[in-house]
């Protein structure tokens, strides 16, 4: 059983660019959410895809978006780029959209903004 | 909104203690309750999931509690290692499988 995956471990970008983040779904998990983990802080919820829908999104603004693919994998973008950007970016998946399932994480993306 | 508090935020202590790390939160209509761990820089690994109907979960050397109403869990690490130093998240399921973290609690277990 193949775990979560993300891509790439590590990026470095200047403020006002654009990025792309990816994260592959465990086997079996059509549900996938991303956070942003601050340096010292615990992960914050940005939002949640079922089955290539959006299905729940905390308070990051519109500039955060994502997508779902039909294999359940997931991608991230986060347009103009700010410093407070800078953080560790973590996909988590779970099976069926079921709020009493486990989420298994990844090992995250360490992004920068210079 | 719930809101999810570790406390302490930093522990140290010698090897081979038997240690209580605790978590409370304060919305009690919850889903579960996950316990993760984190080393530095790295992903989360899941410790341990306590659905809402349950009381505790035990996995080798760790037993977590959950106290739904009084909005509490603790986290019991026996005999502790050098190797369990690490940062130890809690997190609840409110709704729509949103998890929402505590800060941690840094652990350091000193040979």
């Amino acid at each position: 059983e193949t775990g979560v995956t993300q891509s790439p471990t590590h990026l470095i970008k200047t403020r006002g660019q654009q990025v792309t983040l990816r994260c592959s779904s465990q086997s079996g998990h059509n549900t996938v959410s991303w956070y942003q983990q601050a340096l010292g802080q615990g992960p914050q919820f940005i939002f949640q895809y079922y089955r290539e829908e959006e299905n729940g999104r905390g308070n990051f603004p519109p500039r955060f978006s994502g997508l779902q693919f039909p294999n359940y994998s997931s991608e991230l973008n986060v347009n103009a780029l700010e410093l407070d950007d800078s953080a560790l970016y973590l996909c988590a998946s779970s099976s069926e959209g079921n709020s009493y399932n486990e989420q298994f994480f990844g090992p995250g993306t360490r992004l920068t903004v210079l | 909104k719930q809101e999810v508090t570790q406390i302490p935020a930093a522990l140290s202590v010698p090897e081979g203690e038997n240690l209580v790390l605790n978590c409370s939160f304060t919305d009690s209509a919850i889903y579960n309750l996950q316990w993760f761990r984190q080393d530095p820089g790295k992903g989360l690994t899941s410790l341990l999931l306590i659905q809402s109907s349950q009381r505790e979960q035990t996995s080798g050397r760790l037993n977590a509690s959950l106290d739904k109403s009084s909005g509490r869990s603790t986290l019991y690490i026996a005999a502790s290692q050098p190797g369990d130093s690490a940062t130890y998240l809690c997190a609840v399921v409110g709704g729509a499988q949103k998890l929402v973290f505590g800060q941690g609690t840094r652990l350091t277990i000193n040979p």
